[in-house]
């Protein structure tokens, strides 16, 4: 199985920052990467698929670039609602799988 | 909208027994595979399972594979997540998802709420 790792594990940050989260596949997975936003108590919701696609209604300030092994999120002018779990997820092959999560505090 | 209602979690020994459902509305249930993640206690999401739009097929984690068995009937619009041999480590939410693809399969858009399966004596 691909494994997704994510860093760093836990990002510091305050309103009106810029942050970046990265995620490294153990193999290449062309752009087959999506990111995931996951509040306490809520299901994730999709932010962004084939590394760089904004899903609907998503902000631009959510960003994402990479191909091969490298990818980043990067979240512009952080706001309040962006204080949250942020996982990658590959579908370039199964087993899917995840990263273990940035939280974002 | 696309909504998926996830039922039947709760309490179950080891090595019992659980079916989950997952009700899907809003959208072509037949036209997309679906897919089964957990999330253990306070940890990381794990995919568990997928199905293709016609139930042709199927993949697994191997940690389940053998125990569990994903299912779907698109009369009902509705999903399933048998599951056999349970293990305390599958203590966990389960969360229904949609893939986003007609054709292929690829990212999870949309997830139910999710539903909590507890394995202990």
């Amino acid at each position: 199985a691909i494994q997704m790792t994510q860093s760093p594990s836990s990002l510091s940050a305050s309103v009106g920052d810029t942050v970046t989260i990265t995620c490294r596949a153990s193999q290449d997975v062309r752009n087959d990467l999506g990111w995931y936003q996951q509040k306490p108590g809520e299901a994730p919701k999709l932010l962004i698929h084939a590394t760089y696609t904004l899903h609907a209604d998503v902000p631009s300030r959510f960003s994402g670039r990479g191909s091969g092994t490298d990818f980043t999120l990067t979240i512009s002018s952080l706001q309040p609602e962006d204080f949250a779990t942020y996982y990658c997820l590959q579908d370039f092959n199964f087993p899917r799988t995840f990263g273990q999560g940035t939280k974002l505090e | 909208q696309v909504r998926l209602v996830e039922s039947g979690g709760g309490v179950v020994q080891p090595g019992g027994s659980l079916r989950l459902s997952c009700a899907a509305s809003g959208f072509s249930f037949s036209q997309f595979g679906m897919h089964w993640v957990r999330q253990a206690p306070g940890k990381g999401l794990e995919w568990v399972a997928f199905i293709w739009k016609d139930g042709s097929s199927e993949e697994y984690l191997d940690s389940v594979k053998g125990r569990f068995t994903i299912a779907r009937d698109n009369s009902k619009d509705t999903l399933y997540l048998q599951m056999n041999n349970l293990r305390a480590d599958d203590t966990a939410v389960y969360y229904c998802a949609k893939d986003m693809w007609e054709l292929i399969a690829g990212l999870l858009d949309y997830w139910g709420q999710g539903t909590l399966v507890t394995v202990s004596s």
